[in-house]
């Protein structure tokens, strides 16, 4: 079963404009991770959010982790073209023991429209 | 490049065939997780290795098998196929047990007909 949800399941924008996924998750979790799916292909790693961190940035994505509430939401900023893919949120929960598996969230669709 | 290696890329087979998935992982890692993609039920953890052992079950099928060899690819084999186990299947890689990034192949799609 997915341990986390996302919101919006799509989003559209025009090229410019920020983009904000969410991603509420279930049980306690070492860290946060989101990644990057273009359309039938690998995922791509994008952040990685720990447990006792707040805000983490890199380049044009500021992640958020809010643990009291099991959420955390992706913005991406001056958005393009290219950015256009499907983003997931993972988790790696603690009751996971050494497997450290990641589980996954059911992704949004961003589209950017030109 | 993520440095993980996924043949086939497409499958296209018959319902009650077995099918063999190959995931060579980066150089150095010693993780490897098998994934399961499809559009109802989103991305689902399979199993993990660990140098060689199995670590970790997720929603495999009875049917379904797999096993890391001493050079540290994997291999996923799926019997008694369905049509419901068409999907896309992949494999990431990790260094080891630690809480890092996983590291995809670009999926191996597999068709039953």
């Amino acid at each position: 079963s997915q341990q986390g949800e996302e919101d919006p399941q799509a989003l559209s924008i025009q090229e410019g404009e920020n983009a904000t996924m969410n991603c509420s998750y279930k049980t306690s979790i070492n860290n946060l991770q989101w990644y990057r799916q273009n359309s039938g292909r690998g995922l791509v790693h994008l952040i990685l959010i720990r447990s006792n961190e707040r805000e983490k940035h890199s380049g044009r994505l500021r992640v958020t982790l809010d643990t009291s509430k099991k959420s955390s939401s992706l913005l991406i900023t001056a958005s393009r073209a290219a950015d256009t893919a499907s983003y997931f949120c993972a988790t790696v929960a603690i009751s996971s023991g050494s497997a450290r598996q990641l589980t996954f969230g059911s992704g949004t669709q961003l589209t950017v429209l030109p | 490049d993520s440095g993980v290696t996924q043949t086939p890329k497409h499958l296209i087979t018959a319902t009650g065939q077995r099918v063999t998935l190959r995931c060579s992982p980066r150089s150095g890692d010693l993780s490897v997780y098998w994934y399961q993609q499809s559009l109802d039920q989103g991305l689902q953890f399979l199993i993990q290795y660990y140098n060689g052992e199995e670590r970790a079950k997720g929603n495999i099928l009875e049917r379904f098998s797999a096993q890391q060899f001493p050079d540290l690819h994997s291999e996923l084999n799926l019997s008694s196929l369905e049509l419901g186990d068409s999907a896309l299947y992949f494999c990431a890689s990790r260094t080891g047990l630690e809480d890092t990034e996983a590291f995809f192949g670009q999926g191996t799609r597999l068709t039953v007909v």
